[in-house]
């Protein structure tokens, strides 16, 4: 079965300085998508960032930007310039190719200080 | 774009009474549409999916009889929460996915908060 690993409960960041999540996956699948999703006090989940298994690029979204390891099976997430609405829960989740299920970590509490 | 409501966001009820959560696309249609349960400070689990037309799939566990869904229109999904308990005292989100490719992502909703009493 395929599991999500999220082994930072809580991180702390400067506001201005960079922070990376983890996450790490496990699944024989060749076929996936890996997603990073932001839920802020509001409980409203809101995509960040999306990777395809079989793009080698890492995926980038402003301030967003990913390590994909696909032999590591590690999906990290990097935020550059935190900013005080960065302050939120963030989930790692898996999706296989073919199928609709969504796996969620356990989630990162980000707190971001001015 | 990819907005998905919910209503309504928050709701108490009595023991017993049945509760019923709506999900909304607003500005495009969703083949499929997701219900989650999340308990505080836990990650979302998936409960059940929800095609167009058809009956729902739930997960291994989730009682089918308790937690009724129908996905009656393109834009529309309904979860009904039946004969409540406060062991069914959760956060409850919803999400949907744009036409009928399994490459599409899911845009979610802004949850239901359901306090039974």
């Amino acid at each position: 079965a395929q599991t999500v690993t999220q082994s930072q409960p809580e991180m702390s960041v400067q506001e201005a300085e960079t922070v990376t999540l983890s996450c790490t996956y496990d699944t024989s699948e060749s076929d996936y998508y890996l997603f990073w999703y932001k839920q802020p006090p509001s409980r409203q989940m809101i995509l960040v960032i999306r990777q395809e298994a079989y793009k080698q690029q890492n995926a980038t979204e402003n301030r967003f930007s990913v390590n994909f390891q696909k032999a590591a099976k590690s999906f990290s997430l990097k935020i550059s310039d935190s900013q005080l609405g960065d302050a939120a829960m963030y989930f790692c989740a898996y999706r296989k190719g073919a199928t609709n299920k969504l796996i969620f970590g356990t989630g990162t509490l980000l707190a971001v200080q001015p | 774009g990819a907005v998905v409501s919910q209503h309504p966001s928050w709701v108490i009820c009595k023991s017993g009474t049945s509760v019923k959560i709506e999900c909304r696309s607003l500005d495009f249609q969703a083949t499929t549409m997701f219900w989650y349960r999340q308990f505080p400070k836990q990650s979302l689990m998936l409960m059940a999916t929800s095609n167009e037309g058809s009956k729902a799939t739930y997960e291994q566990g989730v009682e089918k009889d308790k937690f009724l869904i129908n996905h009656a229109s393109l834009t529309l999904s309904t979860l009904t929460v039946t004969s409540a308990h406060p062991e069914d005292s959760s956060f409850y989100i919803c999400s949907a996915r744009p036409g009928g490719s399994s490459q599409e992502t899911q845009y979610f909703g802004p949850g239901t908060r359901l306090l039974v009493l």
